[in-house]
C-alpha cells in the first residue's frame, strides 16, 4: 500500500535560513509526488510535483525538491526562507486514482 | 477565472441534523473529492468521484454522502450518524482519468457542531 511520511510535524527556521521539509514515501508503482502548501484557513496550493523525467524539480516561491529512489524521499528545500513562507506544508504520492497526502508539517519563521 | 468555490466558508450545525457543503468546479474536471482535515492529522479522503454518476467511499466515508448529478457539482452531506463532524472539509478536482494529475483546492469548508 502506498504512504507517505513527513519527519517533523514542526519545523522552524530563522529567517533567510535554508528551509528542509523531509518526505519520505512508500509506492508499488511508480511514483507520482507532489509538496503542497496551505495557509491558515484556506486550501491547498500546488508548489511543485515530480513525474517522470529530471529528478530534480523547481516549484513556485522558490522551493525546489529532489527525486531520490533509493531513498524513497521527496524532500523540499528553499534556500532563504521568508516570512511569507510561514504555512503547513503537504508531502503526497499518487496511486491509481487518488493521492495519498502524508499528516503535514508546519514551517515557523523566525524574524 | 477558472477555480474551486465551496460554499459556505462557516457553517454551524446543532447535533443530530444533517448539512450540506456545496462544492463547485468550471475547470471542466472530471474527478472531484472531498478530504476531511482535522489538527495534526493531515487530510483524510471522505469520497471521490472519477466520473459524473459514480463515485467511490474513502477511507473515512461513515456519515458522510455525496452525489455527482453534474460534472460540475459534488456536494458532500454530513449526517447525523457521522459522530465527530467538526472539522475543516476541502474539496479538489483533477483532470482524472487512469492517471491522476495534481489536484487543485477549493478555500475549505469549517464545520462546527454546537
Amino acid at each position: 500500500a502506498q504512504s507517505v511520511t513527513q519527519l517533523g510535524s514542526h519545523v522552524s527556521v530563522s529567517e533567510g535560513a535554508l528551509v528542509l521539509l523531509r518526505c519520505n514515501y512508500s509506492s508499488s508503482v511508480p511514483p507520482y509526488l507532489f509538496w503542497y502548501v496551505q495557509y491558515p484557513n484556506q486550501g491547498l496550493q500546488l508548489l511543485l510535483k515530480y513525474t517522470t523525467g529530471a529528478t530534480l524539480v523547481k516549484g513556485i516561491n522558490g522551493f525546489e525538491a529532489e527525486f531520490k529512489k533509493s531513498e524513497t524521499s521527496f524532500h523540499l528545500t528553499k534556500p532563504s526562507a521568508h516570512m511569507s513562507d510561514a504555512a503547513e506544508y503537504f508531502c503526497a504520492v499518487r496511486t491509481h486514482d487518488k493521492v495519498i497526502f502524508g499528516p503535514g508539517t508546519s514551517l515557523s519563521v523566525i524574524p | 477565472d477558472g477555480g474551486i468555490t465551496q460554499s459556505p466558508k462557516y457553517l454551524f450545525r446543532k447535533e443530530g441534523q444533517n448539512v450540506t457543503l456545496s462544492c463547485e468546479q468550471n475547470l471542466n474536471h472530471d474527478a472531484m473529492y472531498w478530504y476531511r482535515q482535522d489538527p495534526g492529522q493531515g487530510l483524510r479522503l471522505i469520497y471521490y468521484s472519477q466520473i459524473v454518476n459514480d463515485f467511490q467511499k474513502g477511507d473515512i466515508a461513515e456519515g458522510y454522502s455525496v452525489s455527482r448529478e453534474k460534472k460540475e457539482s459534488f456536494p458532500l452531506t454530513v449526517t447525523s450518524a457521522q459522530k465527530n463532524p467538526t472539522a475543516f472539509y476541502l474539496c479538489a478536482s483533477s483532470i482524472g482519468g487512469l492517471e491522476v494529475y495534481e489536484q487543485f483546492f477549493g478555500p475549505g469548508t469549517r464545520l462546527t457542531v454546537l
